[in-house]
């Protein structure tokens, strides 16, 4: 079992370097979003998707854009790192917007020097 | 006032104790509670669902109180595998967005 699968687990970035961090899930799961977790202030979302094509903005997105031109696949791009987003990343997904279980993918580390 | 909050703790519980904890919501119209463990550099993951009349699942306990807007999570006969973070979530009324309280660090001591 799969489930939410998240790449890099690890990775230094100097400051305005781009990325991508990579999230697939195999449960066909239409919902998926990413979090960052900081140190004080818990889980804060970035941006989210509610089926292929559809994405929206969370809490937190400046800094960050996403697409989701399959169910499966839902990366996320840094498009000019800066320190203020050395974070640990949380990919999620569940079955739709009425489902209450997250499934999380195992994170990825960031540092942004 | 945060949507959601936790005193982040540790609480440093003896082998065997019991420990319990409290997280206080702001959303008067919230619908659905949850508690999520969150291992040292791992993955939250879910613990338990909170329903109004409160439920068990073996040794822990999770309780609702609306009129004072806070749900509460009590483990009994703590283990050493019980060291964690446990993460209060709610869920809005008439929406879908998911709010994560800080958490509650748990130090289970031998």
């Amino acid at each position: 079992n799969a489930g939410v699968t998240q790449t890099p687990k690890f990775q230094v970035l100097k400051t305005g370097q781009s990325m991508t961090l990579q999230c697939a899930q195999d449960m066909n799961h239409e919902y998926m979003s990413w979090y960052r977790q900081d140190p004080g202030m818990g889980l804060r979302l970035i941006h989210y998707s509610v089926g292929a094509g559809i994405t929206d903005q969370g809490e937190v997105p400046n800094g960050y854009n996403v697409s989701r031109s399959t169910t499966e696949d839902f990366p996320l791009r840094l498009l000019s790192a800066a320190p203020s987003q050395t974070s640990v990343y949380f990919c999620a997904s569940r079955p739709g917007l009425a489902s209450n279980t997250i499934y999380f993918g195992e994170g990825s580390w960031l540092t942004v020097v | 006032r945060k949507e959601v909050e936790q005193d982040p703790g540790p609480f440093n519980v003896p082998e065997g104790a019991t420990v319990a904890f409290n997280c206080t919501y702001s959303n008067s119209a919230s619908q659905s509670f949850f508690w999520y463990r969150q291992d040292c550099r791992k993955e939250p993951k879910l613990l338990m669902s909170v329903y109004s009349s409160g439920n068990e699942d073996g040794r822990f306990t999770a309780q609702l109180n609306r009129a004072s807007q806070y749900i509460s999570l009590l483990i009994r006969d703590s283990k050493l595998s019980d060291s964690a973070t446990y993460l209060c979530v709610v869920r809005g009324y008439g929406n879908n967005r998911l709010a994560f309280g800080k958490g509650n660090q748990v130090v289970v001591i031998p």
